[in-house]
């Protein structure tokens, strides 16, 4: 079984704090990916990488980076974190080429008071 | 802009009918259609990939897909409460990124 871990299922933070949200998956997929979800909203990406160090920005790259310095991790930062981005963060991987489903963490619910 | 559509619900069933959902994408080059079934404060779990027009079946769903009406489907026979959750379809085009629609909301009432 594919296995997605999250470093953490919920945070809570203080706005203008420094913030990272790890992910690591098992299987030795390629593309790994960031959304935060939202209601009324949706999934929106965030980030994604499709291999070590290469990173490609996805829909709402705005106040976010990431880190992929090992396959199996990829990692959110929020530089500075503001109540906006108050929301639940998803990770993925897949494999790549072809049509390969994606595989999901089980989120982490941050909070930015 | 590639955009997925949904209903977003809720639709309601009673406990033993056919529950279906309903998708539409914009993007005629997307080759592979998911669906994702999402409990309340849990992340999506997939449940259904497809990628040749016709349908296919799993068990208790069977997901339909008509290239040429850009139209995905998931029927859920003999619902049952668990089945309550949001459905998630998600369209890929090129191996790589998906697109998910809104979601809709299943209940299935007992």
């Amino acid at each position: 079984d594919v296995k997605v871990t999250q470093s953490s299922r919920y945070l809570v933070k203080r706005t203008g704090e420094k913030v990272f949200l790890e992910c690591v998956q098992d299987m030795d997929h390629e593309n790994m990916f960031w959304y935060r979800q939202d209601p009324g909203l949706g999934l929106r990406l965030i980030y994604f990488s499709y291999d070590v160090k290469m990173k490609e920005k996805g829909d709402i790259p705005e106040g976010y980076s990431v880190s992929r310095e090992k396959k199996e991790r990829f990692s959110l930062i929020l530089e500075s974190a503001s109540t906006n981005q108050t929301s639940m963060y998803l990770c993925a991987s897949s494999l790549v080429g072809g049509a390969r489903e994606q595989f999901f963490g089980p989120g982490t619910r941050l909070t930015v008071l | 802009q590639k955009e997925v559509e949904q209903n977003s619900g809720p639709l309601s069933v009673p406990e033993g009918a056919i529950a279906s959902l309903n998708c539409t994408y914009s993007d005629r080059v997307s080759q592979s259609f998911f669906w994702y079934r999402q409990y309340s404060g849990k992340s999506p779990e997939l449940i259904m990939s497809i990628y040749s027009n016709g349908d296919k079946e799993d068990g208790r769903f069977t997901a339909q897909l008509n290239k040429a009406s850009q139209y995905v489907s998931l029927l859920i026979r003999d619902s049952q409460p668990s089945d309550s959750a949001t459905y998630l379809c998600a369209v890929n085009e090129n191996g790589q990124n998906f697109v998910f629609g809104p979601g809709t909301r299943l209940s299935v009432l007992p």
